[in-house]
Order: C-alpha cells, then structure tokens, then sequence
C-alpha cells in the first residue's frame, strides 16, 4: 500500500517559523492535500498541489516535489491559534480515495 | 449555508444492535466519503462515491456499508457493531472538480 510520513509532534514558538514536512512512495499520489484540525474539531482544508513548488496562500505555503516524494507545510509568523494537527494526505488517483498521513501535532509555546 | 451534517453527533450502543449514521450535504458536491479517526492512527477511509449509486471501498471497509441513493445522502451503516468500531467518525463531500473536502463535525461512537 502507499504510506505518507509525517513528524508525530512538533514544537515551535510563536511569531516563528515551522516547516512539517512529509514523505511518501513516489510511485504515489495525482496531488497532495493540508489539512488543518483543531482539537476536537473536523479537519478543514488548507492546500492542494498537484505541481511540483511552492504555493503560497497568506501565511501558509506548501511544497510539492513528485520526483522526490516529499512535500511541506511552511507556516509563518506563528500564532497561539495555530496549535493544531496538521495533516499530509495523498490522492492517487482522481477518484475520492484519498489516504491519510497519521498528522503531526504542533504546539505553539508564547 | 453550505455544509456537511452527521447524526447523530454522539451515540453510545451494544454490541450487535444494528445503527445508521446519516450524512447529508447541501453542496450539490458529486464526492462524498466516510473516514475514521483513532488515536496514533489518523484518519482512515471507510468508503467513498463519486456520484449517485456509485461507491467503493476505502482502506477500512470491514463491518460497514453504505448506500448513495441520493446525490446529497451517504448514510453509513454498521449492520453488527462491535466494540473495535468505538471511533470519531467523519463524513465528508467535495465536487467533482474541486480540492477541497468538506467535513461534517463528527460523530463519536462507543460500542459497549
């Protein structure tokens, strides 16, 4: 089966930067999802990259490389708020199956 | 306003005593999926369709069915619920050529 790798946990302290990074089989994935979930809370949708490079949207970018197998969720000017899980998830094809990294849990320290 | 709704938000049953958890959107959204979320292990598709009388099988899909008899209805149904099916679970739709999935709030489930 095709796995995607991610950190469990990460921390990092507010107004800083912190890249979560993961990995999956290349033989992998039409495109890469972010997702966001607060404690508690259903996940909500942060990027989608079907190209390799970086997109930016406000103070989250992601990072696609396809040859590599690895992408990134860059977040800036960290904010309390963002004490979250965030999590990696694969699409092989365009069909609704996706599969789900395990997520990485950022604790943000004022 | 657009969005995702499940119910019941929380249930707590026996083992064995048959249960539906609906799902409804009102996005006009051809995808819809069923996931499962466990500690240390992330959320798990169940099953997902991609229209209207077409499912198929998640990564999980052992214990469960479901029906798309309806665009907007994707009821997930546990005919014998056993204990190892206590979870947070997450319905979830999108279009057919969007990206992003929409998530209804959850429902957590305790089988006794």
């Amino acid at each position: 089966g095709q796995n995607i790798d991610q950190p469990t946990e990460m921390t990092a302290t507010e107004g800083a930067i912190v890249q979560i990074n993961c990995t999956y089989q290349t033989s992998g994935f039409n495109g890469l999802f972010w997702y966001q979930q607060h404690a508690g809370e259903a996940p909500t949708f942060l990027s989608y990259n079907v190209l390799d490079g970086l997109e930016e949207k406000g103070r989250f970018s992601s990072f696609l490389s396809r040859s590599k197998g690895y992408s990134y969720l860059l977040l800036k000017e960290l904010q309390m708020k963002d004490s979250a899980s965030y999590l990696c998830a694969g699409e092989p094809n365009r069909d609704d199956k996706i599969i789900f990294g395990k997520g990485t849990r950022l604790h943000i320290l004022p | 306003e657009a969005q995702v709704t499940q119910n019941p938000r929380y249930l707590i049953t026996v083992t064995g005593k048959k249960l539906t958890v609906t799902c409804s959107q009102n996005m006009n959204h051809e995808y819809m999926s069923w996931y499962r979320q466990d500690p240390g292990l992330g959320l798990r598709q169940i099953y997902y369709s991609m229209n209207v009388e077409v499912t198929d099988k998640g990564d999980v899909p052992e214990g469960y069915k479901v029906s798309r008899k309806e665009k907007r209805n994707f009821p997930l149904i546990l005919e014998s619920p056993s204990p190892n099916q206590t979870s947070l679970y997450f319905c979830a739709s999108r279009g057919g050529g969007d990206n992003e999935q929409f998530f209804g709030p959850g429902t957590r489930l305790t089988v006794l």
